[in-house]
Protein backbone atom coordinates (compact mmCIF):
# COMPACT_ATOMS: atom_id res chain seq x y z
CA UNK A 1 0.00 0.00 0.00
CA UNK A 2 1.60 3.38 -0.91
CA UNK A 3 1.86 5.57 2.01
CA UNK A 4 4.11 8.48 3.49
CA UNK A 5 4.78 9.06 6.75
CA UNK A 6 5.73 12.70 8.53
CA UNK A 7 6.86 13.82 11.79
CA UNK A 8 4.02 16.16 13.21
CA UNK A 9 6.08 18.64 14.22
CA UNK A 10 9.25 20.80 14.00
CA UNK A 11 10.93 23.73 15.31
CA UNK A 12 13.48 26.45 14.64
CA UNK A 13 15.20 29.30 15.25
CA UNK A 14 14.55 32.54 13.06
CA UNK A 15 17.03 32.64 10.75
CA UNK A 16 17.96 29.27 11.34
CA UNK A 17 17.44 26.38 9.19
CA UNK A 18 14.70 23.12 9.53
CA UNK A 19 14.89 19.95 7.73
CA UNK A 20 11.67 18.00 6.90
CA UNK A 21 10.99 13.95 6.76
CA UNK A 22 8.43 12.22 4.05
CA UNK A 23 9.25 8.76 4.27
CA UNK A 24 8.05 6.31 1.27
CA UNK A 25 6.63 2.63 2.12
CA UNK A 26 8.39 -0.29 1.31
CA UNK A 27 8.68 -0.96 -2.23
CA UNK A 28 7.65 2.56 -2.78
CA UNK A 29 11.15 3.80 -2.67
CA UNK A 30 11.49 5.12 -5.93
CA UNK A 31 8.55 7.43 -6.28
CA UNK A 32 8.37 11.07 -6.63
CA UNK A 33 6.57 13.41 -3.98
CA UNK A 34 5.54 16.99 -3.65
CA UNK A 35 6.02 19.31 -0.91
CA UNK A 36 2.56 21.52 -0.26
CA UNK A 37 2.76 24.30 1.77
CA UNK A 38 -0.61 25.31 4.09
CA UNK A 39 -0.26 28.50 6.05
CA UNK A 40 -2.10 28.96 8.67
CA UNK A 41 -6.72 29.81 7.54
CA UNK A 42 -5.45 29.41 3.79
CA UNK A 43 -5.17 26.88 1.27
CA UNK A 44 -2.51 24.70 0.37
CA UNK A 45 0.61 25.92 -1.86
CA UNK A 46 2.75 23.57 -3.96
CA UNK A 47 6.15 24.40 -3.35
CA UNK A 48 7.93 21.27 -5.59
CA UNK A 49 8.13 18.09 -7.06
CA UNK A 50 11.15 15.86 -5.48
CA UNK A 51 12.29 13.06 -8.02
CA UNK A 52 14.44 10.16 -6.32
CA UNK A 53 17.17 11.92 -7.91
CA UNK A 54 17.09 14.62 -5.83
CA UNK A 55 16.26 16.75 -8.72
CA UNK A 56 13.04 19.00 -7.91
CA UNK A 57 10.59 21.28 -9.87
CA UNK A 58 9.80 24.41 -8.10
CA UNK A 59 5.74 26.41 -8.12
CA UNK A 60 5.82 29.47 -9.09
CA UNK A 61 7.94 32.53 -7.17
CA UNK A 62 9.07 29.76 -4.52
CA UNK A 63 12.48 31.04 -2.96
CA UNK A 64 15.41 29.62 -2.92
CA UNK A 65 15.23 29.44 0.77
CA UNK A 66 13.01 26.63 -0.17
CA UNK A 67 15.12 23.27 -1.81
CA UNK A 68 14.37 19.51 -1.71
CA UNK A 69 16.64 16.65 -1.54
CA UNK A 70 16.07 12.48 -1.11
CA UNK A 71 17.80 9.45 -0.03
CA UNK A 72 16.70 6.26 -0.68
CA UNK A 73 13.36 6.21 0.20
CA UNK A 74 13.31 9.51 2.52
CA UNK A 75 12.28 12.91 0.72
CA UNK A 76 13.49 16.10 2.67
CA UNK A 77 12.39 19.63 2.46
CA UNK A 78 15.23 21.86 4.07
CA UNK A 79 14.17 25.48 4.80
CA UNK A 80 16.96 28.02 5.21
CA UNK A 81 16.48 31.14 6.75
CA UNK A 82 13.66 30.71 8.74
CA UNK A 83 11.49 33.88 8.43
CA UNK A 84 7.92 33.91 10.82
CA UNK A 85 5.98 33.54 7.67
CA UNK A 86 6.99 29.66 7.05
CA UNK A 87 5.51 28.75 10.45
CA UNK A 88 3.02 26.64 8.62
CA UNK A 89 1.69 22.62 7.97
CA UNK A 90 3.50 21.32 5.31
CA UNK A 91 2.36 18.20 3.48
CA UNK A 92 4.08 15.34 1.57
CA UNK A 93 2.10 13.68 -1.36
CA UNK A 94 2.69 10.80 -3.58
CA UNK A 95 0.83 9.15 -6.63
CA UNK A 96 0.55 6.06 -8.29
CA UNK A 97 -1.88 5.78 -11.59
CA UNK A 98 -5.17 6.76 -9.93
CA UNK A 99 -4.52 7.60 -6.82
CA UNK A 100 -3.18 10.15 -4.83
CA UNK A 101 -2.18 9.93 -0.94
CA UNK A 102 -1.15 12.67 1.61
CA UNK A 103 1.21 12.46 4.25
CA UNK A 104 -0.26 13.53 7.95
CA UNK A 105 1.59 17.03 7.84
CA UNK A 106 4.64 18.61 9.65
CA UNK A 107 3.91 21.45 12.01
CA UNK A 108 7.00 23.92 11.42
CA UNK A 109 6.96 26.51 14.42
CA UNK A 110 9.37 29.33 14.19
CA UNK A 111 11.08 29.85 17.65
CA UNK B 1 -2.30 32.89 -14.57
CA UNK B 2 -4.30 29.32 -13.40
CA UNK B 3 -6.94 30.26 -10.78
CA UNK B 4 -9.61 27.71 -9.35
CA UNK B 5 -12.48 28.73 -7.06
CA UNK B 6 -14.83 26.63 -5.05
CA UNK B 7 -18.28 26.82 -4.15
CA UNK B 8 -20.50 24.99 -2.27
CA UNK B 9 -23.75 25.73 0.07
CA UNK B 10 -21.83 26.34 3.46
CA UNK B 11 -24.57 24.14 5.87
CA UNK B 12 -25.61 20.72 4.44
CA UNK B 13 -28.09 18.50 6.55
CA UNK B 14 -27.07 15.05 7.70
CA UNK B 15 -28.04 12.36 4.99
CA UNK B 16 -28.38 14.88 2.26
CA UNK B 17 -26.40 15.07 -1.08
CA UNK B 18 -23.04 17.52 -0.62
CA UNK B 19 -22.89 19.65 -4.09
CA UNK B 20 -19.64 21.49 -4.69
CA UNK B 21 -18.41 23.03 -8.24
CA UNK B 22 -15.13 24.14 -9.02
CA UNK B 23 -14.91 27.33 -11.65
CA UNK B 24 -11.47 26.86 -13.54
CA UNK B 25 -9.93 30.30 -15.00
CA UNK B 26 -6.80 30.78 -17.13
CA UNK B 27 -6.44 27.86 -18.38
CA UNK B 28 -9.07 25.33 -20.44
CA UNK B 29 -10.83 23.01 -18.21
CA UNK B 30 -10.62 20.68 -22.11
CA UNK B 31 -6.43 20.93 -21.60
CA UNK B 32 -5.68 17.50 -22.07
CA UNK B 33 -2.02 17.40 -20.01
CA UNK B 34 -4.36 17.97 -16.68
CA UNK B 35 -6.98 16.22 -14.34
CA UNK B 36 -9.09 18.30 -12.25
CA UNK B 37 -9.33 17.11 -8.13
CA UNK B 38 -10.97 17.60 -5.43
CA UNK B 39 -9.06 16.95 -1.78
CA UNK B 40 -10.68 17.63 1.78
CA UNK B 41 -9.25 18.94 5.43
CA UNK B 42 -11.55 18.36 8.20
CA UNK B 43 -10.82 20.77 10.57
CA UNK B 44 -7.48 20.65 12.17
CA UNK B 45 -6.34 17.48 10.43
CA UNK B 46 -4.90 16.94 7.55
CA UNK B 47 -5.71 16.67 3.69
CA UNK B 48 -7.72 13.29 1.69
CA UNK B 49 -7.68 13.64 -1.49
CA UNK B 50 -11.65 12.55 -2.69
CA UNK B 51 -11.39 12.31 -6.29
CA UNK B 52 -10.10 13.52 -9.75
CA UNK B 53 -11.92 14.00 -13.37
CA UNK B 54 -10.77 14.34 -17.16
CA UNK B 55 -12.20 16.67 -19.59
CA UNK B 56 -13.57 13.19 -20.73
CA UNK B 57 -15.22 12.39 -17.96
CA UNK B 58 -13.15 9.67 -16.80
CA UNK B 59 -12.70 9.95 -13.24
CA UNK B 60 -10.88 8.31 -10.53
CA UNK B 61 -12.28 8.03 -6.79
CA UNK B 62 -11.22 7.80 -3.97
CA UNK B 63 -12.13 4.01 -2.56
CA UNK B 64 -13.15 5.07 0.69
CA UNK B 65 -15.40 7.38 -0.60
CA UNK B 66 -16.12 5.94 -4.43
CA UNK B 67 -19.97 4.31 -3.12
CA UNK B 68 -21.15 8.40 -2.47
CA UNK B 69 -19.31 10.10 -5.10
CA UNK B 70 -19.99 11.57 -8.30
CA UNK B 71 -18.28 14.03 -10.06
CA UNK B 72 -18.55 15.80 -13.45
CA UNK B 73 -17.45 17.84 -16.14
CA UNK B 74 -19.00 21.18 -17.46
CA UNK B 75 -16.75 22.18 -20.50
CA UNK B 76 -19.03 25.14 -21.85
CA UNK B 77 -18.80 26.38 -18.26
CA UNK B 78 -14.93 25.53 -17.49
CA UNK B 79 -16.03 24.02 -14.28
CA UNK B 80 -16.19 20.67 -12.49
CA UNK B 81 -18.44 19.35 -9.68
CA UNK B 82 -18.47 17.35 -6.79
CA UNK B 83 -21.70 15.52 -5.20
CA UNK B 84 -21.07 14.00 -2.40
CA UNK B 85 -24.61 11.61 -0.86
CA UNK B 86 -25.89 10.30 2.45
CA UNK B 87 -23.62 12.93 4.30
CA UNK B 88 -22.68 12.77 8.10
CA UNK B 89 -21.03 15.07 10.61
CA UNK B 90 -17.42 12.97 9.84
CA UNK B 91 -17.70 14.92 5.80
CA UNK B 92 -17.55 18.34 7.53
CA UNK B 93 -14.39 19.81 6.09
CA UNK B 94 -12.75 22.12 3.73
CA UNK B 95 -12.99 21.03 0.26
CA UNK B 96 -10.48 22.54 -2.22
CA UNK B 97 -10.41 21.92 -5.60
CA UNK B 98 -6.62 22.04 -7.50
CA UNK B 99 -5.20 20.72 -10.92
CA UNK B 100 -2.70 17.84 -11.14
CA UNK B 101 -1.70 16.24 -14.51
CA UNK B 102 -2.82 13.80 -16.42
CA UNK B 103 0.83 12.03 -16.74
CA UNK B 104 0.67 10.14 -13.75
CA UNK B 105 4.04 10.15 -14.10
CA UNK B 106 3.40 13.79 -13.18
CA UNK B 107 0.79 13.44 -10.78
CA UNK B 108 1.27 15.97 -8.39
CA UNK B 109 -0.74 19.17 -7.42
CA UNK B 110 0.14 22.38 -8.73
CA UNK B 111 -2.27 24.84 -8.05
CA UNK B 112 -5.07 24.82 -5.49
CA UNK B 113 -8.18 26.82 -4.85
CA UNK B 114 -8.49 28.97 -1.65
CA UNK B 115 -10.98 26.14 -0.11
CA UNK B 116 -14.70 26.32 1.26
CA UNK B 117 -16.23 25.35 4.53
CA UNK B 118 -18.74 22.84 4.09
CA UNK B 119 -20.49 21.95 7.88
CA UNK B 120 -23.09 19.16 7.94
CA UNK B 121 -25.30 19.83 10.75
CA UNK B 122 -28.66 19.68 11.28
Amino acid sequence: QLVVTQSPSASASLGASVKLTCTLSSGHSTYAIAWHQQQPEKGPRYLMKLNSDGSHIKGDGIPDRFSGSSSGAERYLTISSLQSEDEADYYCQTWGTGIQVFGAGTKVTVL
Amino acid sequence: QLQVQEAGPGLVKPSETLSLTCTVSGDSISNTLYFWGWIRQPPGKGLEWIASIFYSGRTYYNPSLRSRLTMSVDTSRNQFSLKLSSVTAADTAAYYCARHSSNWTQGYFDYWGQGTLVTVSS
